[in-house]
This record gives structure tokens, sequence and C-alpha cells, in this order.
């Protein structure tokens, strides 16, 4: 079984700062997804970046990037320049890939990160 | 124009209650999924269903029943409920073969 860690619970940082947050998986598949998604206050779940294990290409989303290290089975999220809406919940999550459809998500803990004006 | 639209968003109920949640998706999507959030917020899959057929069903207690009349609808119904079934519930909806899955705004369940 798949799982997926993310060690920091929160984090808090300035307004124009960087920052990044940490994830960590655990599998014995070579092809598969990684993907980062934000929760605000809203409660809505917002992709924010998707990576496939394939590509050695860090996946870059404007301010989001990625640092993607497969033979650790690393996956970090970095966010520059932050902005007070990128307050939330950050949720680090794995999927495999499935022949048969239906693609399962196994979400991290979840890092709560605060931006400061 | 909501993509994946839940019903309803909070839901107070007593235990022993039978409760159900709807959900509906707009995007021409095949494959449908209910999410469970809890306290702690953490996320874990419940079920899928693809093109009405279930397709994946987790360790979830026989008291949580999906029921998908066509593709575009995955309701979600629970019967006795208990205390620590108080959670978000999040509806989830993609297309079969593709990686993105687009999700509802949650069903907050509290349970008193």
């Amino acid at each position: 079984a798949q799982t997926v860690t993310q060690s920091q619970p929160e984090m808090s940082v300035q307004e124009a700062e960087t920052v990044t947050l940490s994830c960590t998986y655990d599998t014995s598949e070579s092809n598969y997804y990684l993907f980062w998604y934000k929760q605000p206050p809203s409660r809505q779940m917002i992709l924010v970046i998707r990576q496939e294990a394939y590509k050695q290409q860090n996946a870059t989303e404007n301010r989001f990037s990625v640092n993607f290290q497969k033979a650790a089975k690393s996956f970090s999220l970095k966010i520059s320049d932050s902005q007070l809406g990128d307050t939330a919940m950050y949720f680090c999550a794995f999927m495999k890939h499935e022949t048969q459809g239906a693609q399962k998500l196994v979400f991290g803990q979840g890092t709560r990160l605060t931006i400061n004006p | 124009d909501t993509a994946v639209s839940q019903t309803p968003k909070y839901l107070v109920t007593q235990m022993g209650n039978d409760k159900s949640i709807k959900c509906e998706q707009n995007l021409g999507h095949d494959t449908m999924y209910w999410y469970k959030q809890d306290s702690k917020k953490f996320l874990k899959i419940m079920f899928s269903y693809n093109n009405k057929e279930l397709i994946i069903n987790e360790t979830v207690p026989n008291r949580f029943s999906p029921k998908s009349p066509d593709k575009a609808h995955l309701n979600l119904h629970i019967n006795s409920l208990e205390l620590g079934d108080s959670a978000v519930y999040f509806c989830a909806s993609s297309l079969r073969d593709t990686t993105e899955a687009f999700f509802g705004q949650g069903t907050r369940l509290t349970v008193v």
C-alpha cells in the first residue's frame, strides 16, 4: 500500500517570502503521479500542481514549483513570492496508474500554511 | 455553472438517524468518488464509481451505501448515524484514464 507523509503540520512565513513544503511517499510502483492540493478556509480542494513520475523535469505553475526526487521518493512544493491568498492547508497526494478507470488519490496529513502580512 | 455540486453543504443530525448526501457533476465525467475528511483533516477515499459500476470500495462500514443512478450523479446514504461519522464528505469526479479529479465543496456532517 502507498503512504504519503508530510512532516510539517504547520508553517508560517511573511508575505513575499519563499516557502517549501515537504512530502515523502512510499510505493513499489514505477508508474504514478504526484499532486499538491490546496484547501483554503472555503474548504474547496484545488489542484495546485501535478507531476508524472516518468518525467524527469520538475513541474512548474507560475509561482508554484516542485522538486521531485524519484529515487528518494520526495516531492516538495516551493511557493515563491508568497501571497496572503496562499494561506491554506496543503495536501500532497499520490496516485498510481490504474488501467480500469478509477484513480485513487492517497493523501498526506496536510500542512497548514499561514502567510503573514 | 458549478462543476461538482454537493447538497447539502451542512448537515446536523442525531445519532441513529439515516441521511443522504447528493452529488452531481456537469463536466461529462464518467468516474465519481466519495472521500471523507476527518476532524484532523485527513482525507481518505471511500468509494469510486465508473459508469455507474462500483470500482473502489475501501474498508467502509456497511451503513454507508453509495448509489449512482447515472454517471452524472453519485449519492451517499448513511444509515444509523454514529458520532464518529462526523466529518466532511467530498464528492469528486474525473474522466477515465485521466489524472485530474475535480472536487465538490464538501458536506460537513455533524452527528450529535
